[in-house]
């Protein structure tokens, strides 16, 4: 099994739609991190978590939110899907507790198409 | 401001030729990272450095702190090292990463 495993990894939905996107991991860390991905662009920041108790926004947050619902579980929902929000997204996690967060290990990744 | 630059942004090699992908960035890091991205769009960690020089198999990672630069070199390229390759630094406990270098090794 996937060490990070994202759920959908493809889905087609329509403007004004309710999205969740999941993303469950086996690491035992506690950073989790929800990217997006779009042509011409580098992963940019959407939110983060550093503990279950915690969630920050990233650079580019609004239209989505965010659920820690334990040490393994960051889901990513878009309340009211927009055809700007097609993109690729990306879960990773890395990183626990004080210490510097090493390695990055991502998910297969959840192509999201909006129409 | 947290900038990293790749360059070249696409690159064709023959099978066989030595490669080289260059980063720079534009702040001081904790460590910097390279990073590999399939056609299927996964994308898995290859080096994470903050001093001198990695090597693992045909690929080769160095990084100049003072300079700010970073190199990821691939000896006897290979069809199969075609993908994308993306550098991200660490500042703080966020990454921040390049748009990448698309690779393509023609048999």
């Amino acid at each position: 099994d996937a060490d990070v495993t994202q759920t959908p990894r493809n889905r087609i939905t329509k403007t004004g739609k309710r999205i969740m996107l999941e993303c469950s991991q086996t690491k035992g860390h506690d950073r989790m991190y929800w990217y997006r991905q779009d042509p011409g662009l580098g992963l940019r920041l959407i939110y983060y978590s550093f503990d279950v108790k915690d969630i920050n926004k990233g650079e580019i947050s609004d239209g989505y939110s965010v659920s820690r619902q334990a040490q393994a579980k960051f889901s990513l929902s878009l309340e009211s899907a927009i055809p700007n929000q097609t993109a690729l997204y990306f879960c990773a996690t890395g990183g626990s507790g004080g210490r510097p967060t090493g390695e990055l290990f991502f998910g297969e990744g959840s192509r999201l198409t909006v129409l | 401001k947290n900038e990293v630059e790749q360059s070249p942004q696409n690159l064709t090699a023959q099978e066989g030729e030595f490669i080289t992908i260059n980063c720079s960035y534009s702040v001081g890091i904790s460590a910097l990272h390279w990073l590999q991205q399939h056609p299927g769009g996964g994308i898995v960690s290859l080096f994470m450095l903050s001093s001198g020089k990695k090597k693992h198999g045909r690929l080769i990672a160095t990084i100049n702190i003072q300079e700010k630069h970073s190199s990821l070199h691939i000896t006897a390229s290979h069809p199969r090292d075609s993908a994308v390759y993306i550098c991200a630094h660490v500042a703080g406990n966020q990454f921040y990463f390049g748009t990448g270098t698309s690779l393509t090794v023609i048999p």
